[in-house]
């Protein structure tokens, strides 16, 4: 079973900022919170990973809260291209990749 | 190629029959990762390889499901007496081996539907 929850899904205006939050409160101190989305009919894409700073790339930023019980993953300023369903993820080295059911995120124009 | 390939992109195949997977992961990755998705659904694991074994096969289904990957590179999924309820996306990812926060990556998958 996923060790995470986020909504099932939410909608943001395109050219803002999309903030989407994810719960693991049973997080383990050597898991790592990965983010990936999928765009209809594509596999998986990597977003961002951390451990408990937080990090920035040229896709996103992930915030991670002190006590590392939940994260919001940041795109800037949300494209149509973003409308995606986004999965966060908790995992350890060697462990596979647990996917829930994810957040739908819908760019309106 | 610099992604994760997999072959074929789509898959019909009748009640019964025996298919094949393919996937090339990215070069140098060691780990690789077989996982299936139903429509609407998050991809659901199946199994884990580390090299040539399988580290975790927990997530395969029944005896139906078998996957290998002699040579450490190029894994093949195979099941028999393929069911109806079989029909789904495959995808394949793979990793770097030996780092403590990598990331894995994923192909396009293999659209496999059941008649």
């Amino acid at each position: 079973d996923a060790k995470t929850t986020q909504p099932p899904s939410m909608d943001c205006a395109e050219g803002r900022a999309a903030n989407l939050p994810c719960n693991h409160s049973t997080i383990s101190g050597n898991e790592y919170v990965y983010w990936y989305r999928q765009i209809h009919s594509q596999g998986p894409q990597y977003i961002i990973h951390g451990l408990k700073n937080n990090e920035t790339n040229e896709m996103a930023s992930l915030i991670i809260t002190e006590d590392r019980k939940s994260s919001t993953l940041i795109l800037p300023h949300a494209t149509l291209r973003d409308t995606a369903v986004y999965y966060c993820i908790v995992r350890a080295y060697g462990q596979n990749f647990v996917f829930g059911p994810g957040t739908r995120l819908s760019v309106l124009p | 190629g610099a992604g994760v390939s997999q072959t074929p992109s789509n898959k019909v195949t009748e009640k019964g029959k025996y298919v094949e997977l393919r996937c090339d992961p990215i070069s140098g990755h060691t780990a690789l990762y077989w996982y299936r998705q139903s429509l609407g659904q998050g991809p659901e694991f199946l199994i884990y390889f580390q090299g040539t074994g399988a580290a975790d096969d927990s997530g395969l289904p029944n005896d139906r499901f078998f996957a290998v990957r002699p040579e450490g590179s190029v894994s093949t999924l195979k099941i028999q007496r393929t069911e109806r309820g079989d029909s789904a996306v495959y995808l394949c990812a793979s990793s770097l081996r030996g780092q403590m926060n990598t990331e894995a990556f994923f192909g396009q998958g293999t659209r496999l539907t059941v008649v």
